[in-house]
């Protein structure tokens, strides 16, 4: 199975700043994935992470607001840009591997 | 729209079984997925039906019908250690990873 790690765990920031998250996977995987869950909320895809190639972004979501690199297999950022309160959720990176989908331990945001 | 519907909450005794059941419509299917999230962690994957029938592994079996938009989750022998959101999640194209997930079932179980 995939080992997926994301840094950091958690942060507070301030409303206006920017914060990017890492996500790193222990194997080269093509496609990587970025879900952003609320509070008491579900799951909710953000991207997908394309290597060589921009991020595709789901309804809702744009690269003003979340750029995202991936420079190699095994490697990703999601930046949350220009934050505000509704922005505290949870982040996580998310990779499919053999009919299974993993997730990181997530990122815990709050804005202030 | 995408509809994945699940029941809010859950309560069942220690040792008993619990079918969670989960309904779908979407734009597109390839496979239903079933996670537990404890609070405050990430889900852990339990299960992946592509295809109509049971899998069971060990205390927890999923069950799927694509004809009905239909699955549910079995938990039996319940522990302590179950009480936890269930997620259903449809993996909407035919690429991983475009998971759609219903709002999750929590499971509260007691002594």
């Amino acid at each position: 199975s995939a080992v997926i790690s994301q840094k950091p765990s958690r942060d507070i920031c301030q409303r206006g700043t920017s914060l990017t998250i890492q996500c790193q996977v222990d194997s080269q995987v093509t496609m990587m994935f970025w879900y952003r869950q609320q509070p008491g909320q579900s799951l909710t895809l953000i991207a997908t992470a394309n290597q060589g190639s921009e991020a595709t972004y789901e309804s809702g979501f744009v690269i003003d607001k979340f750029p995202i690199s991936r420079p190699n297999l095994t490697f990703s950022t999601l930046t949350v840009s220009n934050m505000s309160p509704e922005d505290s959720s949870i982040y996580l990176c998310s990779v499919g591997q053999s009919e299974t989908q993993y997730f990181g331990p997530g990122t815990r945001l709050l804005v202030l | 729209g995408q509809n994945i519907d699940q029941p809010t909450e859950m309560t069942a005794t220690e040792g008993a079984i619990v079918q969670i059941n989960c309904t779908y419509q979407t734009s597109g299917f390839n496979g239903l997925f079933w996670y537990q999230q404890h609070a405050g962690e990430a889900p852990t994957f339990l299960s992946y039906n592509v295809l109509d029938g049971l899998e069971e592994k060990g205390r927890f079996s999923s069950f799927l019908s694509r004809s009905k938009g239909y699955s549910y989750l079995l938990l039996k022998e319940l522990q302590m250690k179950d009480s936890a959101s269930y997620l259903c999640a449809v993996n909407l194209e035919d690429s991983w990873g475009k998971l759609q997930f219903g709002a999750g079932t929590q499971v509260v179980v007691t002594p």
